[in-house]
């Protein structure tokens, strides 16, 4: 069984730019979620899908941050404009109940 | 929210020997999970725990829940151990949001 895949593994932008990233979950996972890693700290949840809709985005700071999961399978989040507090590792997991999550390889954000 | 607390914070230990890493919750918690995060990064799940003992080889974990508590025990430590070992767990009404400690940074020496 395949795993959770993200891309791109690294990314170094400028503040004010914008940026994105993108999460295929776990063949038939119906829930994806995006975390916020920073340095020295456990993730952090950022939003919650269930299928094609939103279940949580209570902590995503949203005059900057969007995501979206088209067609219940794949998911983007995208940061603009970016900060220097934004620079941390954004994790994608997924599960199939609302159990057992399982993480993707994470995206390394620097923001110079 | 929940607030999740871990112990010890930093651990250093000599290849095969034991350890054990707790993990204190404020509030209810169901559905607890223990993650062990690599030096590359990558977050394992090691177990889904909401109450009891479970083991996996080396690896063990007992949740007593009425008390708010986890812990995970590792027997035999070996270098391939090292990492950051993360408790989570969402409490009820949460929908499921993880709310994950500080982590344990465990570093084990040849």
């Amino acid at each position: 069984e395949a795993g959770v895949a993200q891309s791109p593994r690294y990314k170094i932008i400028e503040k004010r730019q914008s940026v994105a990233f993108w999460c295929n979950p776990i063949s038939g996972h119906a829930t994806l979620y995006w975390y916020q890693q920073i340095l020295g700290q456990g993730p952090k949840l950022l939003i919650q899908f269930q299928n094609n809709g939103v279940v949580d985005d209570s902590q995503l700071p949203k005059d900057r941050f969007s995501a979206e999961r088209l067609k219940g399978v794949d998911s983007t989040l995208k940061i603009q404009p970016a900060k220097l507090e934004d620079s941390a590792v954004y994790l994608c997991a997924s599960s199939s109940t609302l159990g057992t999550q399982y993480f993707g390889p994470g995206t390394r954000l620097t923001v110079l | 929210g929940i607030q999740v607390e871990q112990s010890p914070p930093d651990l250093i230990l000599q290849e095969g020997a034991n350890s054990t890493l707790r993990c204190n919750f404020s509030d209810s918690v169901n559905n607890l999970q223990w993650f062990h995060q690599n030096p590359w990064g990558q977050l394992i799940n090691l177990f889904y725990i909401p109450s009891g003992t479970k083991q996996n080889g080396r690896l063990s974990a007992t949740t007593v829940a009425t008390e708010r508590y986890s812990l995970l025990y590792i027997s035999s430590s070996q270098t391939t151990d090292s990492g950051v070992y993360f408790c989570a767990g969402p409490y009820e009404g949460s929908n499921y949001k993880l709310t994950f400690g500080k982590g344990t940074l465990l570093t084990v020496n040849p």
